[in-house]
C-alpha cells in the first residue's frame, strides 16, 4: 500500500459549478478525515468517517459541502454552487482508530474563478 | 472551545543546531492528544511526534522531543542536530473525542528554515 492518495490533484472551476474530489485511505484504516486548509493557516476539520458512517460534521460543513464513503473504503467529497472562498487544499488522512496516528494525503488544490 | 496558539510564524535555525517551537493550548479537558506534525515544501504532512495528556513523560522520536506542561497548557518541540532536510512548515495539533464528538484542531504553523 503506497498510503492515502487523492484524485485530482488540482482543480480550477468558475464560481458556481459542482465540483467532486476522491480519497483513497490506506487499505486497513476505517477512519477517514476531511481538512481543509487555506494559505497560511493549518488544517481545518471538515468532517470523518467510521467506516461507511459520516459521524461528525464541522459547522465548516455548509449545506454546499456533502461527503461520502459509501462501501467503507474511498470517499468523495463534493462542493455544490463552488464560491471563490471555497478555494483552498483540501486535505484526507486516514486511521485505524481516532486516537492513532492520522496519515494524510497530498491534497486537491482549488481554485475558484 | 479548544484553541491552539503557535506564537512564532518563522524561524531559522543553523544546521546541527537545536531549535525549539512553542505551541500553547487551551481546554478544559483532561484527557487529550497533542501532536505535532510537519508539511514540507509541496509535500504531504506527516506525524513527528504525539504526546497522550495522562503521560507525564515526554515523548521523544530520534532528534525531536516535546515539553509537555500540563498545568501551563503548553507542548514545545524541540529538534535536535538540525538538518536542511527538517526545512518545513510544523504544525501543533490538538485532539479530543468525548462521546462521539470528535474535535481535531490544529495551530497556524511555524516556519522552520534550517540555514546550511
Amino acid at each position: 500500500d503506497t498510503g492515502v492518495s487523492q484524485d485530482p490533484r488540482h482543480k480550477i472551476t468558475k464560481r458556481g459549478q459542482n465540483v467532486t474530489f476522491r480519497c483513497d485511505p490506506i487499505s486497513e484504516h476505517n477512519r477517514l478525515y476531511w481538512y481543509r486548509q487555506t494559505l497560511g493557516q493549518g488544517p481545518e476539520f471538515l468532517t470523518y468517517f467510521q467506516n461507511e458512517a459520516q459521524l461528525e460534521k464541522s459547522r465548516l460543513l455548509s449545506d454546499r459541502f456533502s461527503a461520502e464513503r459509501p462501501k467503507g473504503s474511498f470517499s468523495t467529497l463534493e462542493i455544490q454552487r463552488t464560491e471563490q472562498g471555497d478555494s483552498a487544499m483540501y486535505l484526507c488522512a486516514s486511521s485505524w482508530e481516532t486516537t492513532d496516528t492520522q496519515y494524510f494525503g497530498p491534497g486537491t488544490r482549488l481554485t475558484v474563478l | 472551545a479548544q484553541t491552539v496558539t503557535q506564537s512564532q510564524p518563522e524561524m531559522s535555525v543553523q544546521e546541527a543546531e537545536t531549535v525549539t517551537l512553542s505551541c500553547t493550548y487551551d481546554t478544559s479537558e483532561s484527557n487529550y492528544y497533542l501532536f505535532w506534525y510537519k508539511q514540507p515544501p509541496s509535500r504531504q504532512m506527516i506525524l513527528v511526534i504525539r504526546q497522550e495528556a495522562y503521560k507525564q513523560q515526554n515523548a521523544t522520536e530520534n532528534r525531536f522531543s516535546v515539553n509537555f506542561q500540563k498545568a501551563a497548557k503548553s507542548f514545545s518541540l524541540k529538534i535536535s542536530d538540525s538538518q536542511l532536510g527538517d526545512t518545513a512548515m510544523y504544525f501543533c495539533a490538538f485532539m479530543k473525542q468525548t462521546s462521539g464528538t470528535y474535535k481535531y484542531i490544529f495551530g497556524t504553523g511555524t516556519r522552520l528554515k534550517v540555514l546550511a
